[in-house]
C-alpha cells in the first residue's frame, strides 16, 4: 500500500481562492516532500521539510507537518489557474533509500 | 545537461518485443531511480542506482524488467516480453546525495503504450 495518501483525490477551485491538500504517512519519516505533476509528465519538487520542522513556506506554498498525526498539508494562496496540476507527497523512511508517492490531489484552478 | 533527460519520450510496442527506455541524469548527481506511472494513479518505485554501489532492485515487478547504469550515468531500463500491463509512463530521477535530501529531478518521462 502507499506510504502516502492525499486528501482529496480532486479538488476544484476558483482562482483567487486558497487550496489547501493534505497528505497522511505511515511510517516514521526522515522528510517529506511535495512535487507538482502537470500533463502526467516529471514531477517539479516543490518544497522539503524535514521531520524536525513545523513549518515551511515558499512563496505562495506553505507546508505543515505533524510528525505525532503522521500528516502534512499544502496550502496554496491566490491560486491561479497556471497552478492546475496534480500533487503528490512523498515520504522518506528513516532507513529507506527511495521515496514512496502517495497518489495525489488532481486540483482544477478556474479562471 | 541543465536537467534529466528521457529518451523516445513516446514508444509504441506490440506485446511480446522487447524496449529500452533510457535516462541521461544531471551529470554530477550520484544517485539515479526509476519510476512507473500507471494513468491516474501515483509513482511505483521500480530501481535505485547510488554510486558504484548494487543496485536496489526491490521494484521490479517481474524478472521481465531489468536496468543498469553506465560509468555511473546513463542509465537504460530494458522491459523484455512486454505485456499490456506494462503501459505507463515510466519517469527517471537524480538527486545529488543518495538520501535524496535535497528533491528529486526528474525527467519528462517516457509513455509506453504495448498493443
Amino acid at each position: 500500500s502507499q506510504q502516502g495518501e492525499e486528501d482529496p483525490q480532486a479538488l476544484s477551485i476558483q482562482e483567487g481562492e486558497n487550496a489547501t491538500m493534505n497528505c497522511s504517512y505511515k511510517t516514521s519519516i526522515n522528510n517529506l516532500q511535495w512535487y507538482r505533476q502537470n500533463s502526467g509528465r516529471g514531477l517539479v519538487h516543490l518544497i522539503l521539510i524535514r521531520s524536525n520542522e513545523r513549518e515551511k513556506h515558499s512563496g505562495r506554498l506553505r507546508v505543515t507537518l505533524d510528525t505525532s498525526k503522521k500528516s502534512s498539508s499544502l496550502l496554496i494562496t491566490a491560486s491561479r489557474a497556471a497552478d492546475t496540476a496534480s500533487y503528490f507527497c512523498a515520504t522518506k523512511e528513516n532507513y529507506g533509500q527511495n521515496f514512496v508517492f502517495g497518489p495525489g490531489t488532481r486540483l482544477s484552478v478556474l479562471p | 545537461g541543465a536537467g534529466v533527460s528521457q529518451s523516445p519520450s513516446n514508444k509504441v510496442t506490440e506485446k511480446g518485443k522487447d524496449v529500452e527506455l533510457r535516462c541521461d541524469p544531471i551529470s554530477g548527481h550520484t544517485a539515479l531511480y526509476w519510476y512507473r506511472q500507471s494513468l491516474g494513479q501515483g509513482l511505483e518505485f521500480l530501481i535505485y542506482f547510488q554510486g558504484n554501489s548494487a543496485p536496489d532492485k526491490s521494484g521490479l515487478p517481474s524478472d521481465r524488467f531489468s536496468a543498469e547504469r553506465t560509468g555511473g550515468s546513463v542509465s537504460t531500463l530494458t522491459i523484455q516480453r512486454t505485456q499490456q500491463e506494462d503501459s505507463a509512463v515510466y519517469l527517471c530521477a537524480s538527486s545529488l546525495l543518495g538520501q535524496g535530501d535535497y528533491g528529486y529531478t526528474f525527467g519528462s518521462g517516457t509513455r509506453l503504450t504495448v498493443v
